[in-house]
């Protein structure tokens, strides 16, 4: 089975200083998904950004960028520029190929962010 | 608003009581999700429907049914309310095909149940 790890359960950035959340899985398998999500105090949960596996290239969604390390199997998030609006609970999720629907989350990183 | 709308956001239950969480998006998306958090634990699947009129057991379904009556509602329900089933709840659907396959994307605000 797959699992999700991240390490960190709190973490803390200046504002607009760069902040790096730290997530690891285990798989067997080739072909996944990986995603950061983000989940504000109202408790939405609002997709960041995702990575296929199958891509070399680092996927990148404005001040959010991912450092994917596909032999190490970690996925970490870098938030560049923090602003007080990206205090949050992070989480890393997994999902396998094909039409397997299960997404794996890890159980969260809580980022403050101080003015 | 467009998106995945949940009700109730708050509920509180007496141990052996049912109920029925209701989950409707307006995106036409084909695949939704319920999903439970707990503290401590990340998200975790409970039951997910890939289209109208199929659903599938996900993490951790025991205690609870589904029904995917159209395309936009897919509703949870606790047929005899336990303890352990307190929880945040969310509803998600997604409109991915094909190669990144049906992954949830848009959640709902949550239901916060509690059950004494």
């Amino acid at each position: 089975a797959q699992t999700v790890t991240q390490s960190q359960p709190e973490m803390s950035v200046q504002e607009a200083e760069t902040v790096t959340l730290s997530c690891t899985y285990d798989t067997s398998e080739s072909d996944y998904y990986l995603f950061w999500y983000k989940q504000p105090p109202s408790r939405q949960m609002i997709l960041v950004i995702r990575q296929e596996a199958y891509k070399q290239q680092n996927a990148t969604e404005n001040r959010f960028s991912v450092n994917f390390q596909k032999a190490a199997k970690s996925f970490s998030l870098k938030i560049s520029d923090s602003q007080l609006g990206d205090a949050a609970m992070y989480f890393c999720a997994y999902s396998s190929g094909g039409s397997n629907y299960k997404l794996t989350f890890g159980k969260g990183t809580l980022l403050t962010v101080n003015p | 608003n467009a998106g995945v709308t949940q009700t109730p956001k708050f509920q509180v239950l007496k141990t052996g009581q049912s109920m029925t969480l209701q989950c409707a998006q307006d995106m036409n998306h084909n695949s939704m999700y319920w999903y439970r958090q707990d503290p401590g634990m990340g998200l975790r699947l409970i039951y997910y429907s890939a289209s109208e009129g199929t659903t599938d057991k996900g993490e951790v379904p025991n205690g609870y049914n589904v029904s995917r009556l159209n395309k936009r509602e897919f509703s949870l329900r606790l047929e005899s309310a336990a303890p352990s089933q307190t929880s945040v709840y969310f509803c998600a659907s997604s409109e991915e095909t094909g190669v990144l396959g049906n992954q949830p994307q848009h959640f709902g605000d949550g239901t916060r149940l509690s059950i004494l």
